[in-house]
């Protein structure tokens, strides 16, 4: 019942920019877009998350298109430490089950030196 | 530390076994939940917890499986009689609020071997 379609792997140059598609077209309203990653043999981390603006923090830059069908993560200068499983989730805001946070398979980034 | 624990980091049981998982969440956080990574996979929602709301058990896989969480402290995730195939990684995550809208953090997780 995956919600969001992402392309297996990708990888970029160390000191590029990283840019991790995600499609979500069957996004509703109310749901947001979270992303989080997985460093090999470590617990998943929180990446950012959005509603329809584009949202940036310390660790990378999330761009929905206006449509909210698909977004795109960005990390400006990817290093050797940013390869791992990139997990795109679209969730709904709020309590109970529906808010629940689905995995699906990712998108395995590789950083080359 | 601040962080979400997990013990043990490993267990290494033989088949047929009772084994019990220990996560205790970050201070205040009133959201858990209990994953599961095979090797290789992703992460396969198990049970969650929210505030004390009944918790959603969609995700356990069989009636071998069972968690509690005692208020907003510690949960316990036990596996009866274990199977080969329950061997994975057991991943415990907490948030500050009962939605988990902002962010989770994850343990490090527990690597069970049921031989």
């Amino acid at each position: 019942d995956a919600k969001t379609t992402q392309p297996t792997s990708m990888d970029c140059a160390e000191g590029r920019a990283a840019n991790l598609p995600c499609n979500h077209s069957t996004i509703s309203g109310n749901e947001y877009v979270y992303w989080y990653r997985q460093i090999h043999s470590q617990g998943p981390q929180y990446i950012i998350h959005g509603l329809k603006n584009n949202e940036t923090n310390e660790m990378a830059s999330l761009i929905i298109t206006e449509d909210r069908k698909s977004s795109t993560l960005i990390l400006p200068h990817a290093t050797l430490r940013d390869t791992a499983v990139y997990y795109c989730i679209v969730r709904v805001w709020g309590a109970g089950a529906n808010s629940k946070l689905t995995f699906g398979k990712g998108i395995t980034l590789s950083v080359r030196p | 530390g601040a962080g979400v624990s997990q013990s043990p980091s490993n267990k290494v049981t033989e088949k047929g076994k009772d084994v019990e998982l220990r996560c205790d969440p970050i201070s205040g956080h009133t959201a858990l939940y209990w994953y599961r990574q095979r090797l290789g996979q992703g992460l396969e929602f198990l049970i969650y917890f929210q505030g004390n709301s009944a918790p959603d058990k969609s995700g356990l896989p069989s009636d071998r499986f069972s968690a509690e969480r005692t208020g907003e402290s510690v949960s316990t995730l036990t596996i009866q009689r274990t199977q080969q195939e329950d061997s994975a990684v057991y991943l415990c995550a907490s948030s500050l609020d009962p939605g988990m809208n902002t962010e989770a953090f994850f343990g490090q997780g527990t690597r069970l071997t049921v031989v």
